[in-house]
C-alpha cells in the first residue's frame, strides 16, 4: 500500500512569511501532483512534476520532486491571504497503475492579514 | 472548455438506501474517476473508468460501482447505504495513459443518516 506523509497538517502564518510543506513516502510515484482545495470545491491542479529532481515555479509558489521520486515540496515566498487552503500532495501510480492518486491527508493553510 | 460537473450538490439519505450520483467529465477528457473525501482528510481512490470500463479499484466494497457512457459522463452508485459513507464524493477527469493531471469537479455532499 503506498502512503504519503503531508506535513505539517496545519500552519497559520502572517502575511509576507515564507513557508515549506513536505510530502514523503517510502514508494516510488511516476509523478506527483500537487493540488489546493477550497471549502465546498473539489481540488485544483497546481503542478505535476514527473522527473526526480525537478524543480517547477508558478509565481510565488516553489515545487520540487526529489531525486529518487518519493518526496516532494511545496514553499512559498511571501504569503498573501489568497493563498489561505488545503493544499494536496498526491502520487500516481508507477507503470500501469498510474491512474491511481494516493492523496496525503492534506496541509490546511491559514495566512492571516 | 467546460470543466467537471457533478451532481446533485448535496444529497441526505437514510441507512439502507442507494444512492447514485451523476457527473460529466472535462471537454476532451477519456477517463473518469471518483473519490470520497471523508471530513479532514484526503480523498481516497474508489475506481476509474476508461472505455466505459472499469479499469482500477482501491480498496472500497463491491456495493459502490460505477458507469462510464459513450460521452464520457459517469455514475457512481453505492447499495446499503452506511453512516460511514458520509463524506464528499468526488469526480475527475483526465486523458489516460498520459495522465498529467486530473480536473476535479465541485463534489457531491452525501449525508447518510
Amino acid at each position: 500500500t503506498q502512503l504519503l506523509e503531508q506535513s505539517p497538517q496545519f500552519l497559520s502564518i502572517q502575511e509576507g512569511e515564507n513557508l515549506t510543506v513536505y510530502c514523503n513516502s517510502s514508494s516510488v510515484f511516476s509523478s506527483l501532483q500537487w493540488y489546493r482545495q477550497e471549502p465546498g470545491e473539489g481540488p485544483v491542479l497546481l503542478v505535476t512534476v514527473v522527473t526526480g529532481g525537478e524543480v517547477k515555479k508558478l509565481k510565488r509558489l516553489t515545487f520540487q520532486f526529489g531525486d529518487a521520486r518519493k518526496d516532494s515540496s511545496l514553499h512559498i515566498t511571501a504569503a498573501q491571504p489568497g493563498d489561505t487552503g488545503l493544499y494536496l500532495c498526491a502520487g500516481a501510480g508507477s507503470g500501469g497503475s498510474n491512474y491511481k492518486l494516493t492523496f496525503g491527508k492534506g496541509t490546511l493553510l491559514t495566512v492571516n492579514p | 472548455e467546460t470543466g467537471v460537473t457533478q451532481s446533485p450538490t448535496h444529497l441526505i439519505k437514510t441507512r439502507g438506501q442507494q444512492v447514485t450520483l451523476r457527473c460529466s467529465s472535462q471537454s476532451g477528457h477519456n477517463t473518469v474517476s471518483w473519490y470520497q473525501q471523508a471530513l479532514g482528510q484526503g480523498p481516497q481512490f474508489i475506481f476509474q473508468y476508461y472505455r466505459e470500463e472499469e479499469n482500477g479499484r482501491g480498496n472500497f466494497p463491491p456495493r459502490f460501482s460505477g458507469l462510464q457512457f459513450p460521452n464520457y459522463s459517469s455514475e457512481l452508485n453505492v447499495n446499503a447505504l452506511e453512516l460511514d459513507d458520509s463524506a464528499l464524493y468526488l469526480c475527475a477527469s483526465t486523458h489516460w495513459p498520459e495522465n498529467y493531471g486530473y480536473t476535479f469537479g465541485s463534489g457531491t455532499r452525501l449525508t447518510v443518516v
